[in-house]
Order: structure tokens, then sequence, then C-alpha cells
């Protein structure tokens, strides 16, 4: 199984500010097909998971574009220019890439 | 808007079974496969299992394989899942999710399975 590893595991940011969250995979997740399958979810309690980015940086429609990500191969990185009171929750990166698809362990963003 | 509920999670005892429904609407059903996922209290989230489009081919998380069935009715715009022989690790809230190439777009509310004597 591919193993992904998400780091920080909690990130308080300041309204306005900036959050990054780093997302490595144990091996490439370069699909043979050419697609790299890496995407960002967030999680809100009560709230179905919401779809953020698929393919490393394509925005999932009403995602803001506050929203990014970027990356390549087994390093990844979602951004938020600047964080809004919506935002807080936890972010999951998953690679797609082959079954079982698997996920990191979460980043829990939360106001200072 | 493309909907996914789920339904049929409860309080079961171990060595128990339970079938969760997932009923969509307003996207073409038969064009995509679907899946399950789960999130155990205060861990991280867990993919379960995936279904194709006819239901002719199935997968399964290692931790459940032999124990869960994924099918789906197409007639019914639905996916369900059969969990027999529960165990206290099954606790979670268990989602459905829509598949396209290498993500679930769409997911559902959740339900809550509690195994507990």
């Amino acid at each position: 199984d591919i193993v992904v590893t998400q780091t920080p595991l909690s990130s308080p940011v300041t309204l306005g500010q900036p959050a990054s969250i780093s997302c490595r995979s144990s091996q490439s997740l370069v699909h043979r097909d050419g697609n790299t399958y890496l995407s960002w979810l967030h999680l809100r309690p009560g709230q179905p998971p919401r779809l953020l980015i698929d393919k490393i940086s394509n925005r999932f429609s009403g995602v803001p574009d506050r929203f990014s990500g970027s990356g390549a191969g087994t390093d990844f990185t979602l951004k938020i220019s600047r964080v809004e009171a919506e935002d807080v929750g936890v972010y999951y990166c998953m690679q797609g890439k082959q079954l079982p698809w698997t996920f990191g362990q979460g980043t829990k963003v939360e106001i200072k | 808007e493309v909907q996914l509920v789920e339904s049929g999670g409860d309080l079961v005892q171990p060595g128990g079974s339970l079938r969760l429904s997932c009923a969509a609407s307003d996207f073409t059903f038969t064009a995509y496969w679907m899946t399950w996922v789960r999130q155990a209290p205060g861990k991280g989230l867990e993919w379960v299992a995936t279904i194709d489009y006819d239901g002719s081919a199935t997968y399964y998380a290692d931790s459940v394989k032999g124990r869960f069935t994924i099918s789906r009715d197409n007639a019914k715009n639905s996916v369900f899942l059969q969990m027999n022989s529960l165990r206290a690790e099954d606790t979670a809230v268990y989602y459905c999710g829509r598949v396209v190439p290498g993500a679930g777009d769409y997911w559902g509310q959740g339900s809550l399975v509690t195994v507990s004597s």
C-alpha cells in the first residue's frame, strides 16, 4: 500500500493569514495514464467530506481560489492564501493512484 | 446538485450484522463507480470498498475483506454496504462517495455505526 504522510498535524492560524499543509507519498503518484492522483479533502464536524482539489492542483467546482495545490511525484502542498473562519476543520490528502486509496493523518486547522 | 444520502447506521453487538444504504440523486448513477470510506472516533479517514458501474467488480480493504460486501441497484440509484461479523474496531461514521478518476468528488453526510455490547 502507498503510505501518505501529512505535516503538520495541527495548524493554528490567524484570520487573514496564509496556511500551508504538506503531503508526502511513499511512492510516485504518477499513474500510467500520465495523471498524478493526489487530492485534498476538507472535513468539518457534522458536514460531509468536501473535495477541494484533485490531480494535484485542479480546484473542484465552487472551491474558492484562495485554495491552491502544488507539487509533483511524491511531494505535494495545499495552500490557503488567506484563512477565513469557514476554513477551520481537518484537511486530508489522499492518493488515488491505486487501491487501496490511502489518506494522510489529517491536519487540523484552527483559528488562533 | 448531486446528493448522496446514507442510512442504516445503528448500534449493533459484536458479531452482528448491519446494512448501510446510500441513495443517489441528480446525476447519472450508472456512469460512476461508487465507494465507501469510514472515520472511526478520533481517527482519520479509511477507505473501505469500491464498486464499478454495474457491480461486476468490487474491491475491499484488507480490514473488511470477507466480512463486508458492497453492492448496487442501478434501478434504484443506490449503493449498499452489507457488514457482517462486526467488531468494535468497525465503529465509525461511514461515508458513501461518488468516484471520479483518482478521487471521490461528492460525499454523503455519513451514517454512524456503533459496535458495542
